[in-house]
């Protein structure tokens, strides 16, 4: 079964950068994306982009340019997602989720289980 | 960017009624693009739905999803208790990638 584990919850300070890992098992880690997802306190979910596990081909959400950066190890099936010049706003829970592709489908599955990270003075 | 507007916020109902959640697009969505998720509180979010009326693996039939264009409906038929969460809706057509802000299904 594909499975995704992250990494721990941070604190960090304003500026600061913080980097989320994502391990997956279960899959061929090469056959499919990884998107990461964030969550704000009591809110919806926002996606931040994703990243071709294959190719390394990334598409970031315009709002995050220039601030995020996604990769993905090939030999340790791990991604990562760096945010930098980090804001209170910033301050959630970050997702990792496989970005599936079949034929004319799409879909986020599985999730990891998510990291909090706090952004704080 | 395509905003996805979902309705109502919250739905309150007894265990053993139907739900029906709307998602509405700010324009067309192809149905293969449109997906739908289940949160419960703490919890990551848990694909239900994929090409708007796809069951994803392991979930029960009582779970439908339907819709073509701009509007699409998620109908849970008979609520079990396990079923209150927050739902929401989602679009794969054009980036950025988007989510609606959630419908609430809350024990009435």
């Amino acid at each position: 079964q594909p499975h995704l584990v992250q990494s721990g919850a941070e604190v960090k300070k304003p500026g600061a950068s913080m980097k989320v890992s994502c391990k997956a098992s279960g899959y061929m880690f090469t056959s499919d994306g990884i998107s990461w997802v964030r969550q704000a306190p009591g809110q919806g979910l926002e996606w931040m982009g994703w990243i071709s596990v294959y190719n390394g081909y990334t598409n970031y959400a315009q709002k995050f340019q220039g601030r995020v950066t996604m990769t993905a190890d090939t030999s340790t099936n791990t991604a990562y997602m760096e945010l930098r010049s980090l804001r209170s706003d910033d301050t959630a829970t970050y997702y990792c989720t496989r970005y599936g592709v079949d034929y004319f489908s799409r879909w986020f599955d599985p999730w990891g289980q998510g990291t909090q990270v706090t952004v704080s003075s | 960017d395509i905003v996805l507007t979902q309705s109502p916020d919250t739905l309150s109902l007894s265990p053993g009624e139907r739900a029906t959640l709307s998602c509405r697009a700010s324009q067309t969505v192809s149905s293969s693009y449109l997906a739908w998720y289940q949160q419960k509180p703490g919890q990551a979010p848990r694909l239900l739905i994929y090409s708007a009326s796809s069951r994803a693996a392991g979930i029960p039939d009582r779970f439908s999803g339907s819709g073509s264009g701009t509007d699409f409906t998620l109908t849970i038929t008979r609520l079990e208790p396990e079923d209150f969460a927050v739902y929401y809706c989602q679009q794969f057509g054009n980036s950025p990638w988007t989510f609606g802000r959630g419908t609430k299904v809350e024990i009435k």
